[in-house]
């Protein structure tokens, strides 16, 4: 079955630290990929996407490219700041049949210092 | 839009309870999806539904859980009885699917915390 992994957290990085998270992927097919991000006390939100190879989400600062060929779509960004502090969620979804099947990492937790 | 609406957004109970978490999901949107997240399990999918009808629900741990979509914007997810290993939260999401050329990313509700006494 499809399944996506990413690295162990928690991530601990001094602010305007480089980050990467990485995250791979085993799915047929051609499927989404996609970053969340879960602050505390809260649900998850989407920060970005790619919906084909060699396709670069960004948003907020964050970046991801779809790499097909090393079934990867790591996670990154030049200079964090505190409030980057979260847990981040890499997922895919694939179409089967008439409906559609996500699959979500464990998440890999981020913390800032100042 | 509001967003997915979930309550309540704290339940605590006694084991051997009911207890009902519901979700409204964004309108227009054609798939919903239950999840609970635990720091051990992580996030796992319960069930998810297309149109209103259930398309997978493997991921329901036992019979005790039961989800319904009786219409497009309202959906329950029960637990009879509860027990203390249910405790957790549940977070409902909804998704437009690739209807359109949407890429089917979700959007989560704030979630219920669930505790189970």
């Amino acid at each position: 079955g499809d399944s996506v992994t990413q690295m162990e957290g928690p991530v601990t990085l001094s602010e305007e630290a480089f980050l990467t998270i990485n995250c791979t992927y085993t799915a047929t097919g051609y499927p989404s990929l996609f970053w969340y991000v879960q602050y505390p006390g809260e649900g998850l939100q989407l920060l970005l996407k790619a919906t084909k190879a060699d396709d670069k989400g960004s948003n907020k600062g964050f970046e991801a490219t779809y790499r097909k060929e090393t079934t990867s779509f790591h996670l990154e960004k030049g200079s964090v700041q505190v409030s980057d502090s979260a847990v981040y969620f890499c997922a895919l979804s694939r179409r089967k049949g008439g409906s559609y099947i996500p699959t979500f990492g464990r998440g890999t937790s981020l913390i800032v210092h100042p | 839009d509001a967003g997915v609406i979930q309550s309540p957004r704290h339940e605590v109970t006694e084991m051997g309870q009911e207890v009902t978490l519901r979700c409204k999901p964004i309108s227009g949107h054609d798939y919903l999806f239950w999840y609970r997240q635990t720091m051990m399990r992580g996030l796992e999918l319960l069930i998810y539904f297309n149109n209103n009808v259930p398309i997978d629900d493997s991921g329901m741990p036992e019979d005790r859980f039961s989800a319904k979509m009786p219409n497009a914007s309202f959906s329950t997810l029960k637990i009879q009885p509860s027990e203390p290993r249910d405790s957790a939260v549940y977070f409902c999401a909804s998704s437009p699917g690739l209807a359109g050329g949407s890429s089917s990313e979700q959007y989560f509700g704030p979630g219920t915390r669930l505790t189970v006494t």
